[in-house]
């Protein structure tokens, strides 16, 4: 079993759907990342976060420490929010998880 | 805005070959970070190295070495390329702790022929 996993693996929406991507983990961290990849293969981190929320424009990041889960959420998605998005815990390092492939069709 | 340049998008090279990876990040980070990413596997930690000329093994550091001889720099070698390292390699580096996001270069997407 993976240390992080997330759900689904793959997504696919019409725009203005409003997106929940979900993330646990097995391990203790004391910070949990969510990065966007475009393809072409340039990861951007959207988030870094060890309690509560954080909100970015339409994106929100959630994290429930005592269950070891976090949520991404788009608002109002739109097919530029295409892309993969991962999922990684800083656990004496950084352990990732396999993504979430996310379509937004117009 | 920090940058992390990685020296190329696509490389392809021959089995046998020397390979260097380079990695120049301009905002005076401590660490830095090779990774590489293949389907299903996810991103898979190399080497990393927390100052310059220190360096240490990440979960697959095997036919891969590394150096960092200036702070703003972590080459990857590839000493003999072997068809089994086509992937996608990212550098990635961070001011140090666990307080700062990671800053992750572009991508080299190497084929080994």
């Amino acid at each position: 079993k993976n240390e992080v996993e997330q759900s689904p693996q793959n997504l696919t929406a019409q725009e203005g759907e409003f997106i929940t991507i979900n993330c646990s983990y097995s391990v203790g961290i004391s910070a949990l990342h969510w990065l966007q990849q475009h393809p072409g293969g340039g990861i951007v981190s959207l988030f870094m976060l060890s309690s509560g929320k954080k909100k970015h424009g339409r994106l929100i990041a959630t994290i429930n420490i005592q269950e070891k889960h976090s949520s991404l959420h788009i608002t109002a998605s739109h097919p530029r929010d295409s892309a993969v998005y991962i999922c990684a815990v800083w656990a004496q390092k950084l352990v990732f998880g396999q993504g979430t492939r996310l379509t937004i069709n117009p | 805005d920090v940058k992390v340049t990685q020296s190329s998008r696509y490389l392809v090279k021959r089995t046998g070959e020397k390979v260097f990876l380079e990695c120049v990040q301009d905002m005076d980070h401590e660490n830095m970070f090779w990774y590489r990413q293949d389907p299903g596997l996810g991103l898979r930690l190399i080497y990393f190295s927390y100052d310059v000329k220190m360096k240490e093994k990440g979960d697959i550091p095997e036919g891969y070495s590394v150096s960092r001889e200036k702070k703003e720099r972590f080459s990857l070698i590839l000493e003999s390329a072997s068809t089994n390292q086509t992937s996608m390699y990212l550098c990635a580096s961070t001011p140090g702790g666990t307080d700062y996001g990671y800053t992750f270069g572009s991508g080299t997407r190497l084929t080994v022929v």
